[in-house]
């Protein structure tokens, strides 16, 4: 079965950098787009990019380009979010999201079970 | 960017009635070529990912309880849970995923009236 693991959660300073990991299994990890998306504490859910696993190609949302690099280790079906000059608005649980046909135009089936970054001074 | 305005904000029902979840698109999600409108709707309850529960507007994901459906095309699109259950309690938010950024509503709080 299609399983995402994410890394645990992070309490970051204000300017630092935080480093999400997704761990995919039960399916060929370079077949299917991943997505990351956030949600602010109380609030809705916001698209910050996604990936191409086959070939690290990568889109992203405008908000968030400068600040934002999705990257992955194919050997180990993983992807990766980094973001930096963290504020406090960027305190938010971080989902990675892998999309449910191949192809980057696609709903998103399968999602982690977040990731909770803090940031504070 | 494709705006995504769900209506309403919150919505109580009583147990057994209809529970309807109204969203709009800034711009037509009908992708002439496939005839498929790139649309989906998620459940996501507390402390919880969300859930996939409609995709290509009217397909129902796999293991969802047929109660709930899915309908429209263009730019608007209705989720119906035809006889709320307890276990329906949750926020529910639709998406498109026709161009990026693949935005979603403000979402929708449903609740037992």
């Amino acid at each position: 079965q299609v399983q995402l693991v994410q890394s645990g959660a992070e309490v970051k300073k204000p300017g630092a950098s935080v480093k999400v990991s997704c761990k995919a299994s039960g399916y060929t990890f370079t077949d299917y787009y991943m997505h990351w998306v956030r949600q602010a504490p109380g609030q809705g859910l916001e698209w910050m990019g996604r990936i191409n696993p086959n070939s690290g190609g990568t889109n992203y949302a405008q908000n968030f380009q400068g600040r934002v690099t999705m990257t992955r280790d194919t050997s180990i079906s993983t992807a990766y979010m980094e973001l930096s000059r963290l504020t406090s608005d960027d305190t938010a649980v971080y989902y990675c999201a892998r999309v449910g046909e191949f192809g980057s135009g696609s709903y998103y089936s399968y999602w982690g079970q977040g990731t909770l970054v803090t940031v504070s001074s | 960017d494709i705006v995504m305005t769900q209506s309403p904000d919150s919505l109580a029902v009583s147990l057994g009635e209809r529970a309807t979840i109204n969203c709009k698109s800034s711009q037509s999600v009908l992708y002439s070529s496939t005839n498929k409108n790139y649309f989906a709707w998620y459940q996501q309850k507390p402390g919880q990912p969300p859930k996939l529960l409609i995709y290509w507007a009217s397909t129902r994901e796999s293991g969802v309880p047929d109660r709930f459906s899915g309908s429209g095309s263009g730019t608007d699109f209705t989720l119906t849970i035809s006889s709320l259950q307890a276990e329906d309690v949750a926020v529910y938010y639709c998406q498109q995923y026709y161009s990026s950024p693949h935005t979603f509503g403000q979402g929708t709080k449903l609740e037992i009236k």
